[in-house]
């Protein structure tokens, strides 16, 4: 398994603002993905964080929106930028171990005013 | 193609009795299944998963039944309690690509 931490837990933000979660894994790891999940809904991939290169968006989000950072094989950082109401939600990142078990970090509440 | 139905929506069960969740997929390339236990405020736990070369696959009151033909997996809870009242998520992935989420099922074990 392993062991994924995030921060901040939560947060409650102003619109326009910008919100960077950080998120940090006990083991090196190739793979590290972003999910959006709204309250009561299923997970939504937004982005594959790739170590050395540019994260791989899925569609409908967008660099300008939600920047990521993959600086190492352990850490990554998602930005959500220009914040709207819309953007309140769970963020989540996940760890693929083993070319198939996808781990998950606890998550990050976001509310936007 | 990418698709993974599952249902009930939200699933009541009393304690003891054995809970059933079902998923249905529509890629055939699909080749590993995981099972996904959610709390309130909690990310998703990785609870058991199988790959299409078995049928089934048991760990402890969990079980996954596998049926390869039908394109449909699902979880079955044996003895419900009701510390396993949560959110449960299916999925499904090939090696290396990202997982398609069903879109979850709440379950609630009552006394």
């Amino acid at each position: 398994s392993a062991v994924i931490s995030q921060k901040p837990s939560r947060d409650i933000c102003q619109r326009g603002t910008s919100l960077t979660i950080q998120c940090q894994v006990d083991s090196q790891v190739t793979m590290m993905f972003w999910y959006r999940q709204q309250p009561g809904q299923s997970l939504t991939l937004i982005a594959t964080a790739n170590q050395g290169s540019e994260a791989t968006y899925e569609s409908g989000f967008v660099i300008d929106k939600f920047p990521i950072s993959r600086p190492n094989l352990t850490f990554s950082t998602l930005t959500v930028s220009n914040m709207s109401p819309e953007d309140s939600s769970i963020y989540l990142c996940s760890v693929e171990k083993s070319s198939y078990e996808q781990y998950f970090g606890p998550g990050t509440r976001l509310t936007v005013t | 193609q990418q698709q993974v139905k599952q249902s009930p929506q939200s699933l009541i069960v009393q304690k003891g009795g054995i809970s059933i969740i079902n998923c249905a997929y529509e890629n055939t390339a699909f080749d590993y299944f995981p099972w996904y236990q959610q709390f309130p405020g909690k990310g998703p736990a990785l609870l058991i998963a199988i790959r299409p070369d078995v049928s089934e696959k048991k760990e402890g009151r969990f079980t996954i039944s596998f049926n390869k033909s039908a394109k449909q997996f699902s979880l079955h809870i044996m003895d419900s309690q009701p510390g396993d009242s949560a959110t449960y998520f299916c999925a499904a992935n090939r090696k290396n690509e990202k997982l398609t989420f069903g879109t979850g099922t709440r379950l609630t074990i009552i006394p």
